[in-house]
């Protein structure tokens, strides 16, 4: 089915280490897009690509870095894990940017002990 | 940058009740304002969408508006039902989407 995947789902994390979250789309969109969600405080923009070569900072860029591997692959990295990074983490991919709806993966919810 | 106030947080109606979620926005170079919806456990999906240059849209049960003037946009669902029960999100475009906070909509009947 054509979508945006995430891995993995589910992931534990000790403080201080670090992992790469997945992120694929299959629609041939040009911009996709990095945000946690925490229970009140809604989605929250960590970084984004607006097109194939390069990346921006978004609302909570600290502690996390991303790299568009190519247009279909977009993942995010948690260098140093700390328990605020406990969130769940969506990525999303568009047509053209901004300007188009969003479609969403299914999400990652990592958890930092 | 952009930021987007969503009210209410909470919103509880009767099945057949009409539901209004209301949003401001504070960039008025914003000119794409989407509406997505969120089922526990899942990604949110669009519902609806307005660009600037469109005051109001309508797709069956739902509808949005838009007063660029005031700077706010707002949800209207009718004759709700209780699968219209989950978490609703307001966005604002200029380089990327930013979201409200959401609003927990719960329908009874």
């Amino acid at each position: 089915n054509a979508g945006v995947t995430q891995t993995p789902k589910f992931q534990v994390l000790k403080t201080g280490q670090s992992m790469t979250l997945q992120c694929a789309q299959d629609m041939n969109h040009n911009s996709m897009y990095w945000y946690r969600q925490d229970p009140g405080m809604g989605l929250r923009l960590i970084y984004y690509s607006a097109s194939e070569g390069t990346t921006d900072k978004g609302e909570v860029p600290n502690g996390y870095n991303v790299s568009r591997l190519n247009k279909r692959e977009f993942s995010l990295r948690l260098e140093s894990a700390a328990p605020s990074q406990t969130s769940v983490y969506f990525c999303a991919s568009s047509e053209l940017g901004s300007s188009y709806g969003y479609t969403f993966g299914s999400g990652t919810r990592l958890t930092v002990v | 940058g952009e930021n987007v106030e969503q009210h209410p947080s909470t919103l509880s109606v009767q099945e057949g009740d009409s539901a209004v979620i209301k949003c401001t926005y504070s960039d008025s170079a914003s000119n794409y304002f989407p509406w997505y919806k969120q089922e526990l456990g899942k990604g949110p999906q669009l519902i609806i969408d307005i660009r600037s240059n469109v005051g109001e849209k309508k797709d069956q049960r739902i509808a949005v508006t838009l007063n660029k003037t005031a700077k706010h946009f707002s949800l209207h669902i009718t004759e709700t039902q209780p699968e219209d029960s989950a978490v609703y999100f307001c966005a604002a475009s200029r380089a990327a989407l930013i979201f409200g906070k959401g609003t927990t909509l719960s329908v009874s009947s």
